[in-house]
């Protein structure tokens, strides 16, 4: 079964950074794109960004573009987010997800095939 | 950016009702489509892609349909684990872009 595991989340002021990683087993981690998505409180999903799977390519959703950077290790299976300037609105639940077979912008990994169970970043004063 | 409209936002239904979910594409996308369920306080699960394709795992009485702009999900035969938020996605451009949620309700 594939596995997911985020950490680095918690309480962090409005201005500040805090990086997040994303921990995945039971799976050929260098073959796959990986994704970042988040749920504001009692929102929708939302998709943050998109890394390749050699990380050659990145992709960032309006919200968080010039703040926010999604990079990768292959060699230890980790995904990472760092996150600068937070903002009240960046409160949300941060999942990891691997990329699935749809191809967006000839990239394979479109949609969303397995998550983490999700680390909670509040940003408050 | 491409939105996403689903509706509706919420639906009630009984065991066993078909349950139908819509999402519309401000674009065409082709087949650029997939389904997750969310149930509360976990992280989503992919049902569907390429708007028809059932992923592994997920029981048959989910079925996908569409393309171009206008999709369909729908749940024949509701089982109470079925409670939860359903959201489309396109996967066609960036920004990746999903829709609302619809809420079914046992």
């Amino acid at each position: 079964q594939v596995q997911l595991v985020e950490s680095g989340g918690g309480l962090v002021q409005p201005g500040t950074s805090v990086r997040l990683s994303c921990v995945v087993s039971r799976f050929v981690f260098s073959s796959y794109a990986m994704h970042w998505v988040r749920q504001a409180p009692g929102k929708g999903l939302e998709w943050v960004a998109l890394i390749s799977n050699d990380g050659s390519e990145t992709h960032y959703g309006d919200p968080v573009k010039g703040r926010f950077i999604i990079s990768r290790d292959n060699s230890k299976n980790t995904l990472y987010l760092e996150m600068k300037s937070l903002r009240d609105e960046d409160t949300a639940v941060y999942y990891c997800a691997r990329g699935g077979g749809l191809a967006v912008a000839g990239i394979i990994g479109g949609d969303f095939d397995s998550w983490g169970q999700g680390t909670l970043v509040t940003v408050s004063s | 950016d491409i939105q996403m409209t689903q509706s509706p936002s919420s639906v009630s239904a009984s065991i066993g009702d078909r349950v139908t979910i819509t999402c519309r594409a401000s674009q065409t996308i082709y087949d650029w489509v997939a389904w997750y369920q969310q149930h509360p306080g976990k992280a989503p699960r992919l049902l569907m892609y390429s708007a028809s394709r059932l992923q592994s795992g997920v029981p048959s009485r989910f079925s996908g349909s569409g393309s171009g702009t206008d999709f369909t999900l729908t749940i024949s035969g509701l089982q109470p684990e079925d409670l939860a938020t359903y959201y489309c996605q396109q996967a066609y451009s960036f920004p990746l872009t999903f829709g609302r949620g619809t809420k079914v309700e046992i």
